[in-house]
């Protein structure tokens, strides 16, 4: 199956700086590759997507960019603010089906 | 986004007990619709994928029996865990897929005591 790793586990950031996470997976047909924010104790929100048509997507202060040579690919947040501050899960989809595998989330902090 | 909606928001249960959990999609019809299990501190693990009118799909590891699933309608799914142990506590999540995303419930945080 699909296996996604997500590094680092924790990033604490000065606010307006960039965050940058990066995700690893296994599975060559992986073809979707989503990020989700969740705040604790409520619903994981789609923040941005990419799929593998296309190196690279951004969305006011959020991209995501993909390398499918390397089997990569991450999230960068600029101007980082406080309401950043969240757990963020990478997921990629084995098989190229709609089946998601998420990674193990890393903790951003953003430091007022 | 597209929006979802689960119902209760939390429940608990005594051991040996059955807890339905329904979850909706109320903006776009979901013909497709996934539930995951969440541990504190955990990433979101898929149990099964939920397909209006036809049989669930179950990862390997979930019992069929004790998850019970039914997708009666393009709108909703419906998660039945069956003789609940404490060891099934957890927060249990549903998703909806629209066009190829997938939009998240607010979660069912489950007790079993």
């Amino acid at each position: 199956g699909e296996n996604v790793e997500q590094h680092p586990s924790t990033l604490s950031v000065q606010e307006g700086d960039s965050a940058v996470i990066k995700c690893t997976y296994s599975d060559s047909a992986s073809n979707y590759f989503p990020w989700y924010k969740q705040e604790l104790g409520k619903r994981p929100q789609l923040i941005i997507d990419i799929r593998s048509n296309v190196g690279e997507k951004k969305d006011q202060r959020i991209a995501v960019t993909l390398n499918k040579t390397a089997k990569h690919f991450s999230l960068h947040i600029t101007e980082t603010q406080p309401e950043d501050s969240a757990v963020y899960f990478c997921a990629a989809n084995p098989y190229g089906n709609n089946r998601l595998a998420f990674g193990k989330g890393n903790q951003v902090v953003v430091i007022p | 986004g597209a929006v979802v909606s689960q119902h209760p928001s939390w429940v608990i249960c005594k051991s040996g007990t059955s807890v339905k959990i329904e979850c909706r999609s109320l903006d776009f019809q979901a013909t497709t619709m996934f539930w995951y299990r969440q541990f504190p501190k955990q990433s979101l693990m898929l149990m099964a994928t939920s397909n209006e009118g036809s049989k669930a799909t179950y990862e390997q590891g979930v019992e069929k029996d004790k998850f019970l699933i039914n997708h009666a309608s393009l709108t909703l799914s419906t998660l039945t865990v069956t003789s609940a142990h404490p060891e099934d506590s957890s927060f249990y999540l549903c998703s909806g897929l629209s066009s190829y995303e997938q939009y998240f419930g607010p979660g069912t945080r489950l007790t079993v005591t």
